[in-house]
C-alpha cells in the first residue's frame, strides 16, 4: 500500500544532542514538508522541498536541518540549537503540480519528541 | 506572505445539529487551493474537503460543505447532522498553485467537541 511513514513514533532526546526524524513516502510525490505542532499554535512549517536536492526554509527553520537526497526520503534533524524542541512533528507529501485532484497532502502518523 | 487565521480555538455542537467553523486567509495570488483537514485524537490528518479558488461553486462532501467568499478571503466549513465521530481538531489550509508548486500553510486549528 502507498503511504507516508514516520519513525520513530516516540523519541527522547537529552539536552545538547542532535536527533533525526525519519520520513519516507512511496507515493511518488515530488513535494515533502515538515511541520511542528504545539498546543494552540496549529501546524507551523519548518522546511519543505519541491524536488530532490532542493529545499526551502519555512516559518520556523532555526535549529533544524533537512536533506533531500532521494525523492522518497526527507529526514529532519533537530539540532542542539533548537531551544524548545519538545513537540509533535508531522511529515507530509503531495504532488508538486498537476491540477486540483493532485493537491491533497498526505500525512505521516507523526513523531512525538521529548527532551529529557 | 500568505497567512491563514482561525479565530475560534474551540467550538461545541449538539449531536445532530449544525456547526460552522470559520477561516480567513490573506494572499495576493489569484490561483490557489483551500482545504479543511480533520485531526482526531489519533493525530492522523484526514482531508475533509477542498476548494479551488477559480470555482465559484462551493464544494460539498456529504455532510460537509464550505462557504467560499473569494473577495472577502473567507472559507468556512459547515458540518451538518453532527456526529460523535466528528469531534476533532479542524485545520484550514492554503496552497498556492503554480508550476513550481507551493507550500501548504495551516491555520491555528479549531477544536470541535460534539455533545451527545
Amino acid at each position: 500500500d502507498g503511504g507516508i511513514t514516520q519513525s520513530p513514533k516516540y523519541l527522547f532526546r537529552k539536552e545538547g544532542q542532535n536527533v533525526t526524524l525519519s520520513c519516507e513516502q512511496n507515493l511518488n510525490h515530488d513535494a515533502m514538508y515538515w511541520y511542528r505542532q504545539d498546543p494552540g499554535q496549529g501546524l507551523r512549517l519548518i522546511y519543505y522541498s519541491q524536488i530532490v536536492n532542493d529545499f526551502q526554509k519555512g516559518d520556523i527553520a532555526e535549529g533544524y536541518s533537512v536533506s533531500r537526497e532521494k525523492k522518497e526520503s526527507f529526514p529532519l534533524t533537530v539540532t542542539s540549537a533548537q531551544k524548545n524542541p519538545t513537540a509533535f512533528y508531522l511529515c507530509a507529501s503531495s504532488m508538486r503540480t498537476g491540477g486540483p485532484m493532485n493537491t491533497e497532502a498526505f500525512f505521516g502518523q507523526g513523531t512525538r519528541l521529548t527532551v529529557v | 506572505a500568505q497567512t491563514v487565521t482561525q479565530s475560534q480555538p474551540e467550538m461545541s455542537v449538539q449531536e445532530a445539529e449544525t456547526v460552522t467553523l470559520s477561516c480567513t486567509y490573506d494572499t495576493s495570488e489569484s490561483d490557489y487551493y483551500l482545504f479543511w483537514y480533520k485531526q482526531p485524537p489519533s493525530r492522523q490528518m484526514i482531508l475533509v474537503i477542498r476548494q479551488e479558488a477559480y470555482k465559484q461553486q462551493n464544494a460539498t462532501e456529504n455532510r460537509f460543505s464550505v462557504n467560499f467568499q473569494k473577495a472577502a478571503k473567507s472559507f468556512s466549513l459547515k458540518i451538518s447532522d453532527s456526529q460523535l465521530g466528528d469531534a476533532a481538531m479542524y485545520f484550514c489550509a492554503y496552497r498556492r498553485e503554480n508550476n513550481q508548486g507551493g507550500k501548504l500553510i495551516f491555520g491555528q486549528g479549531t477544536e470541535l467537541s460534539v455533545k451527545p
